[in-house]
């Protein structure tokens, strides 16, 4: 089983859509979780942190829930900058585990 | 304030031949981080370095090697090119071992 899991993707969505991104990962022992968004051909940057008790900045809400190992993102209305790669990360002591990412393309 | 600065951006080698990656860390920040970006994959970590140490380490052979220097810039080194390192190599600093890690925009090496 890999460390961080997530949908395959892509999703294709029209503007205003609301889209959920669904991530798994199998270390219990994993400390702080984040999704991070990544351009074509340029570097992560992260987007936000995932918290126990849920988390919401604008359009984005992030929840964790530690008993199933399980991570997810939601976007509403999607805009079309919103477009890109979307990585479920999970830290350990002081590394990153990256899953694969799941593409977003949203269209007008 | 500039952040963390990679270099060469792209740069293209052949099989059995050996690179070196440099890494200029943000202001500030102590520790840096190296990781390997396959076509369609997340990615994935090489190595941290933290006051010259080698602290942690992924799951890659001998030939991935790294060092970092004083003024905590870094490099990453890689022996005996094969196909298969082709790949986006990100270097990312933090303020410390547990701290967030900032991204540079990678070198894209290509091995033929």
């Amino acid at each position: 089983r890999k460390e961080v899991e997530q949908d395959p993707g892509p999703f294709n969505v029209p503007e205003g859509a609301t889209v959920a991104f669904n991530c798994t990962y199998s270390n219990s022992a994993s400390q702080s979780f984040f999704w991070y968004r990544q351009d074509c051909r340029k570097e992560p940057k992260l987007l936000m942190s995932v918290y126990s008790s849920g988390n919401e900045d604008g359009r984005f809400t992030a929840q964790l829930n530690r008993a199933s190992q399980y991570i997810s993102l939601l976007i509403r209305d999607s805009k079309l900058s919103d477009s890109a790669t979307y990585l479920c990360v999970v830290k350990g002591y002081s590394t990153l585990t990256f899953g694969k990412g799941t593409m977003l393309l949203v269209s007008p | 304030d500039a952040g963390v600065t990679q270099s060469p951006t792209h740069l293209i080698k052949t099989r059995g031949q050996q690179v070196t990656l440099r890494c200029s860390p943000k202001s500030g920040h102590d520790t840096v981080s190296w990781y390997q970006q396959a076509l369609g994959q997340g990615p994935q970590f090489i190595f941290q370095y933290y006051e010259e140490e080698e602290r942690q380490r992924g799951n890659f052979p001998d030939r991935f090697s790294g060092h970092q220097f004083p003024n905590y810039s870094s490099e990453l080194n890689v022996n005996a090119l094969l196909l298969g390192d082709s790949a986006l190599y990100l270097c990312a600093s933090s303020p410390a071992e547990n701290g967030e890690l900032f991204f540079g925009e990678g070198s894209r090496l290509t091995v033929l």
